[in-house]
Protein backbone atom coordinates (compact mmCIF):
# COMPACT_ATOMS: atom_id res chain seq x y z
CA UNK A 1 0.00 0.00 0.00
CA UNK A 2 1.34 3.22 -1.14
CA UNK A 3 2.23 5.90 2.13
CA UNK A 4 -0.17 8.72 0.35
CA UNK A 5 -2.71 7.18 -2.13
CA UNK A 6 -5.03 9.29 -4.62
CA UNK A 7 -7.40 8.86 -7.27
CA UNK A 8 -5.26 9.47 -10.48
CA UNK A 9 -8.29 10.18 -12.38
CA UNK A 10 -8.91 12.52 -14.79
CA UNK A 11 -11.38 14.28 -13.90
CA UNK A 12 -13.50 15.87 -16.81
CA UNK A 13 -15.18 18.86 -15.64
CA UNK A 14 -16.92 21.84 -17.58
CA UNK A 15 -15.95 24.91 -16.85
CA UNK A 16 -17.43 26.57 -14.11
CA UNK A 17 -17.87 23.22 -12.22
CA UNK A 18 -17.18 22.54 -8.97
CA UNK A 19 -14.61 19.65 -8.42
CA UNK A 20 -13.22 18.00 -5.04
CA UNK A 21 -9.97 15.48 -4.51
CA UNK A 22 -9.20 13.68 -1.68
CA UNK A 23 -6.41 11.81 -0.89
CA UNK A 24 -5.46 9.45 2.08
CA UNK A 25 -1.89 8.67 4.26
CA UNK A 26 -1.12 5.78 6.33
CA UNK A 27 1.22 7.35 8.60
CA UNK A 28 -0.44 9.10 11.15
CA UNK A 29 3.13 10.48 12.26
CA UNK A 30 2.70 12.81 9.61
CA UNK A 31 3.12 16.30 10.76
CA UNK A 32 2.33 18.74 7.48
CA UNK A 33 0.56 18.81 4.87
CA UNK A 34 0.49 20.15 1.44
CA UNK A 35 -1.64 20.59 -2.48
CA UNK A 36 1.08 20.78 -5.28
CA UNK A 37 0.23 21.37 -8.72
CA UNK A 38 2.10 19.82 -11.95
CA UNK A 39 1.58 20.92 -15.39
CA UNK A 40 2.35 18.45 -17.73
CA UNK A 41 6.47 17.63 -17.28
CA UNK A 42 6.68 20.02 -15.48
CA UNK A 43 8.35 20.80 -12.02
CA UNK A 44 5.53 20.60 -9.01
CA UNK A 45 4.52 24.18 -7.55
CA UNK A 46 2.99 24.53 -3.82
CA UNK A 47 -0.73 25.28 -4.47
CA UNK A 48 -1.34 25.81 -0.66
CA UNK A 49 -0.40 24.01 2.64
CA UNK A 50 -3.27 22.28 4.48
CA UNK A 51 -4.38 22.58 8.17
CA UNK A 52 -6.92 21.06 10.60
CA UNK A 53 -9.15 24.16 10.78
CA UNK A 54 -9.13 24.03 6.70
CA UNK A 55 -7.98 26.86 4.64
CA UNK A 56 -9.12 28.77 1.61
CA UNK A 57 -7.20 30.69 -0.86
CA UNK A 58 -9.49 32.17 -3.67
CA UNK A 59 -11.32 29.67 -5.40
CA UNK A 60 -9.47 26.70 -3.41
CA UNK A 61 -10.40 25.23 -0.29
CA UNK A 62 -8.36 22.15 1.51
CA UNK A 63 -9.15 20.64 4.64
CA UNK A 64 -7.51 17.76 6.85
CA UNK A 65 -9.25 15.48 8.85
CA UNK A 66 -6.07 13.73 11.01
CA UNK A 67 -8.50 11.50 12.83
CA UNK A 68 -9.55 9.79 9.01
CA UNK A 69 -6.04 10.54 7.93
CA UNK A 70 -7.06 12.08 4.98
CA UNK A 71 -7.18 15.60 2.93
CA UNK A 72 -9.20 17.23 0.84
CA UNK A 73 -9.25 19.34 -2.16
CA UNK A 74 -12.00 21.84 -3.62
CA UNK A 75 -12.01 23.74 -6.64
CA UNK A 76 -14.77 25.94 -7.25
CA UNK A 77 -16.00 27.62 -10.40
CA UNK A 78 -13.41 25.65 -12.59
CA UNK A 79 -11.18 27.54 -15.29
CA UNK A 80 -9.53 26.26 -18.37
CA UNK A 81 -6.31 26.88 -16.36
CA UNK A 82 -7.03 24.87 -13.32
CA UNK A 83 -6.36 22.10 -15.55
CA UNK A 84 -3.03 20.36 -14.54
CA UNK A 85 -2.45 17.46 -11.90
CA UNK A 86 -2.55 17.87 -8.31
CA UNK A 87 -0.26 15.95 -6.03
CA UNK A 88 -1.24 15.85 -2.44
CA UNK A 89 1.39 15.58 -0.40
CA UNK A 90 2.55 14.82 3.19
CA UNK A 91 5.77 15.64 5.12
CA UNK A 92 6.41 12.56 7.63
CA UNK A 93 8.23 14.77 10.22
CA UNK A 94 10.95 14.68 12.49
CA UNK A 95 12.20 17.79 11.34
CA UNK A 96 13.15 16.02 7.66
CA UNK A 97 11.78 19.11 5.69
CA UNK A 98 12.83 17.55 2.12
CA UNK A 99 11.25 14.30 2.93
CA UNK A 100 7.74 14.84 1.23
CA UNK A 101 5.95 12.03 0.22
CA UNK A 102 3.55 12.30 -2.73
CA UNK A 103 0.93 10.83 -4.07
CA UNK A 104 0.44 9.71 -7.57
CA UNK A 105 -1.45 12.62 -8.47
CA UNK A 106 -5.11 13.15 -9.82
CA UNK A 107 -5.46 14.65 -13.20
CA UNK A 108 -8.29 17.21 -13.59
CA UNK A 109 -9.72 18.72 -16.85
CA UNK A 110 -11.59 21.29 -17.21
CA UNK A 111 -13.24 21.37 -20.65
CA UNK A 112 -15.02 24.65 -22.40
CA UNK B 1 15.58 36.54 -8.88
CA UNK B 2 16.53 33.27 -10.32
CA UNK B 3 14.69 30.43 -8.94
CA UNK B 4 16.03 26.90 -8.48
CA UNK B 5 18.09 26.04 -12.30
CA UNK B 6 18.76 22.57 -12.83
CA UNK B 7 21.49 21.48 -15.33
CA UNK B 8 21.30 19.96 -18.34
CA UNK B 9 17.58 19.99 -19.10
CA UNK B 10 17.77 16.70 -21.26
CA UNK B 11 19.82 13.86 -21.00
CA UNK B 12 20.69 10.85 -23.02
CA UNK B 13 22.45 8.11 -21.54
CA UNK B 14 23.00 3.84 -22.11
CA UNK B 15 23.20 1.53 -19.28
CA UNK B 16 26.04 0.75 -17.40
CA UNK B 17 26.90 4.92 -18.02
CA UNK B 18 27.38 6.93 -14.97
CA UNK B 19 25.52 10.59 -14.90
CA UNK B 20 26.25 14.05 -13.07
CA UNK B 21 23.08 16.58 -12.66
CA UNK B 22 23.68 19.64 -11.49
CA UNK B 23 21.08 21.94 -9.11
CA UNK B 24 21.85 25.36 -8.22
CA UNK B 25 19.51 26.40 -5.39
CA UNK B 26 17.25 29.98 -5.15
CA UNK B 27 20.12 32.22 -3.71
CA UNK B 28 20.10 32.47 -0.11
CA UNK B 29 18.29 28.95 0.76
CA UNK B 30 20.79 26.45 2.07
CA UNK B 31 18.87 23.20 1.57
CA UNK B 32 18.65 20.92 -1.38
CA UNK B 33 16.50 18.00 -1.86
CA UNK B 34 16.13 15.44 -4.91
CA UNK B 35 13.45 13.56 -5.89
CA UNK B 36 12.89 11.24 -8.87
CA UNK B 37 9.72 11.37 -11.12
CA UNK B 38 8.80 8.12 -13.50
CA UNK B 39 5.98 8.90 -15.52
CA UNK B 40 2.51 8.77 -14.47
CA UNK B 41 4.09 8.86 -10.64
CA UNK B 42 4.45 11.73 -7.82
CA UNK B 43 8.45 12.56 -7.44
CA UNK B 44 9.90 9.91 -4.93
CA UNK B 45 12.72 11.57 -2.55
CA UNK B 46 16.41 10.54 -3.08
CA UNK B 47 18.03 12.83 -1.06
CA UNK B 48 18.38 16.02 1.13
CA UNK B 49 21.35 18.05 2.42
CA UNK B 50 21.41 21.22 4.73
CA UNK B 51 24.24 22.98 4.97
CA UNK B 52 26.57 20.56 2.69
CA UNK B 53 25.91 17.48 5.03
CA UNK B 54 23.70 14.97 3.96
CA UNK B 55 20.31 15.07 6.27
CA UNK B 56 17.86 12.49 5.07
CA UNK B 57 18.20 9.77 2.10
CA UNK B 58 15.33 7.78 0.40
CA UNK B 59 15.05 4.08 -0.31
CA UNK B 60 17.41 4.17 -3.66
CA UNK B 61 20.36 2.17 -4.18
CA UNK B 62 23.61 3.25 -3.45
CA UNK B 63 24.18 3.73 -7.09
CA UNK B 64 22.44 6.73 -5.92
CA UNK B 65 24.93 9.92 -4.30
CA UNK B 66 24.92 13.32 -4.02
CA UNK B 67 27.35 16.19 -2.55
CA UNK B 68 26.51 19.83 -1.57
CA UNK B 69 28.98 22.65 -2.37
CA UNK B 70 29.89 25.62 -0.33
CA UNK B 71 27.97 28.03 -2.35
CA UNK B 72 24.88 25.33 -2.14
CA UNK B 73 24.71 24.09 -5.23
CA UNK B 74 24.59 20.43 -5.58
CA UNK B 75 25.03 17.62 -7.84
CA UNK B 76 23.30 14.09 -8.23
CA UNK B 77 25.47 11.26 -9.53
CA UNK B 78 23.91 7.89 -10.55
CA UNK B 79 25.87 5.56 -11.60
CA UNK B 80 25.82 2.20 -13.49
CA UNK B 81 22.13 3.66 -15.01
CA UNK B 82 19.51 1.00 -15.33
CA UNK B 83 16.75 1.67 -18.18
CA UNK B 84 14.65 2.37 -14.85
CA UNK B 85 16.43 5.06 -13.83
CA UNK B 86 14.84 7.34 -16.64
CA UNK B 87 13.13 9.53 -15.22
CA UNK B 88 12.41 13.47 -14.79
CA UNK B 89 15.03 14.42 -11.88
CA UNK B 90 13.91 17.51 -9.60
CA UNK B 91 16.00 18.97 -7.48
CA UNK B 92 14.17 21.45 -4.91
CA UNK B 93 15.49 24.16 -2.37
CA UNK B 94 14.60 25.30 0.78
CA UNK B 95 15.48 28.49 3.02
CA UNK B 96 16.28 26.35 6.23
CA UNK B 97 15.94 23.11 7.61
CA UNK B 98 12.55 22.56 9.16
CA UNK B 99 8.70 20.93 9.05
CA UNK B 100 7.28 23.81 7.74
CA UNK B 101 9.36 24.86 5.67
CA UNK B 102 8.10 25.28 1.92
CA UNK B 103 9.95 24.06 -1.22
CA UNK B 104 10.73 25.41 -4.61
CA UNK B 105 11.34 22.56 -7.35
CA UNK B 106 13.76 23.08 -10.66
CA UNK B 107 12.06 22.49 -13.82
CA UNK B 108 14.08 19.12 -13.90
CA UNK B 109 16.63 16.99 -15.71
CA UNK B 110 14.68 14.76 -18.12
CA UNK B 111 17.06 11.23 -18.21
CA UNK B 112 16.58 8.57 -20.59
CA UNK B 113 18.57 5.44 -20.31
CA UNK B 114 18.70 3.50 -23.55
Amino acid sequence: RKEVEQDPGPFNVPEGATVAFNCTYSNSASQSFFWYRQDCRKEPKLLMSVYSSGNEDGRFTAQLNRASQYISLLIRDSKLSDSATYLCVVNRGSGNTGKLIFGQGTTLQVKP
Amino acid sequence: DAGVTQSPTHLIKTRGQQVTLRCSPISGHKSVSWYQQVLGQGPQFIFQYYEKEERGRGNFPDRFSARQFPNYSSELNVNALLLGDSALYLCASSLRYGINEKLFFGSGTQLSVL
